[in-house]
Formats: structure tokens, sequence, C-alpha cells
């Protein structure tokens, strides 16, 4: 079965900082992976994904991952960090068989600092 | 905004008691996903639903069970609760591949925060 583990449930940086964000998946067949972003009292947004296309994945508000299967890693990274990025980010995977639910990990808490 | 409609926004309600949460998915999209939020559990898929069927069932009570319309909105009914129910409920939906099931991609709604006294 497939999952994911995100190291540090809280993690913190300065405004301008780089923000990375550590996710590790386990999967016996390729994976399709994802991060997704909720703010406070608001729902999950799709931040980027990866479906086995390019291993470096751009995604929306300057984030980007990077699919590494000898790592069996799908970091996510911001080269400077905003105020606005202060939310809850979670990784998420979805095997590439018949099933699609989504399988979380257990969040990573982002807070900025001014 | 995902296109993805959830009804209520809040709900209280007591011990014992049953409500219903409903989601409607984006134009098109055929797949309903229903997952629960809370602080103990993290976010744990409960069951899907493509194009009318059931496809797929993850960590859902038996006290919980799901449907979906021909319209393709869903409804998850959640009976006899317990304090631990209290949960924020999110449904998602996505779209349909080019194979004709359902593509990986998933929207989320804005969620269902259920309080139970």
């Amino acid at each position: 079965a497939q999952s994911v583990t995100q190291l540090g449930s809280h993690v913190s940086v300065s405004e301008g900082a780089l923000v990375l964000l550590r996710c590790n998946y386990s999967s016996s067949v390729p994976p399709y992976l994802f991060w997704y972003v909720q703010y406070p009292n608001q729902g999950l947004q799709l931040l980027l994904k990866y479906t086995s296309a390019a291993t470096l994945v751009k995604g929306i508000n300057g984030f980007e991952a990077e699919f590494k299967k000898s790592e069996t890693s799908f970091h996510l990274t911001k080269p400077s960090a905003h105020m606005s990025d202060a939310a809850e980010y979670f990784c998420a995977v979805i095997s590439s068989g018949s099933a699609r639910q989504l399988t979380f990990g257990s969040g990573t808490q982002l807070t900025v600092l001014p | 905004d995902s296109g993805v409609t959830q009804t209520p926004k809040h709900l209280i309600t007591a011990t014992g008691q049953r409500v219903t949460l409903r989601c409607s998915p984006r134009s098109g999209d055929l797949s309903v996903y229903w997952y629960q939020q809370s602080l103990d559990q993290g976010l744990q898929f409960l069951i899907h639903y493509y194009n009318g069927e059931e496809r797929a069932k993850g960590n859902i009570l038996e006290r919980f069970s799901a449907q979906q319309f021909p319209d393709l909105h869903s409804e998850l009914n959640l009976s006899s609760l317990e304090l631990g129910d209290s949960a924020l409920y999110f449904c998602a939906s996505s779209p349909r591949s080019s194979s004709g099931g359902p593509q990986e991609t998933q929207y989320f709604g804005p969620g269902t925060r259920l309080l139970v006294l």
C-alpha cells in the first residue's frame, strides 16, 4: 500500500528565506504525488502534482517540487517565503492502479516570521 | 474557488443524532470522494463514487453511508453520532480521464465542520 511521510510537523522560516517541506513516499508501483495547501478555515487547494512526466514540477504561488526516485522523495520548495505562505501543507499519493483515493501525510504547519 | 460546493458549512448537533452532508461536484466531474479531517486521525479517505456507483471504501464506519444521485451530487449520512465524529468533512471531485475512468487530480470543496456535543 502506498503512503507518504512528512518530516517536521512544524516549520518556521523568516520572510524571504527558503522554504523546504519534506515528503517521502512509499509505493510499490509508480506513484502520482501531490502537494495541497490548507489555509485557516478553508479547504484544500492543489499546489502541484507529479504524474511521471517531468521530475521537476512547478506549481502555483512560486512553489516547486522535485521527484527523486532514488531517494523516494518529493520535497516542496519555494526560494523566498512570503507572509501569505503561512498555512498547513499536505503531501499526498495515489497509486497508478485503479484505486484513486488520496493517501495524505500528517501535514506540516508553515509559519513565516517577519 | 474550486467549483466544488458543500453544505452546510457548519453543523452542531447532539450525540445519537443523524445528519446529512451535501456535496455538488464541479460541472462535468463524475467522481465524488469524501474525506474526514480530525485532529487525531488526520485526513482520511472515506468513500468514492463514480457516476452513481460506489468505487472504493476507506475507513468509513458502518454508521456512515453515502450515495451519489443521478444529477451527480452526493450526500454523506452520519448516524448515531458520537463525540469522536466531530471533524471537518471534505468532498472532492475529479474529471473523467481520457481512458474513461476518474482522473487523478482531485479538487476539494470548502468542507463541512461538524461538532457533536
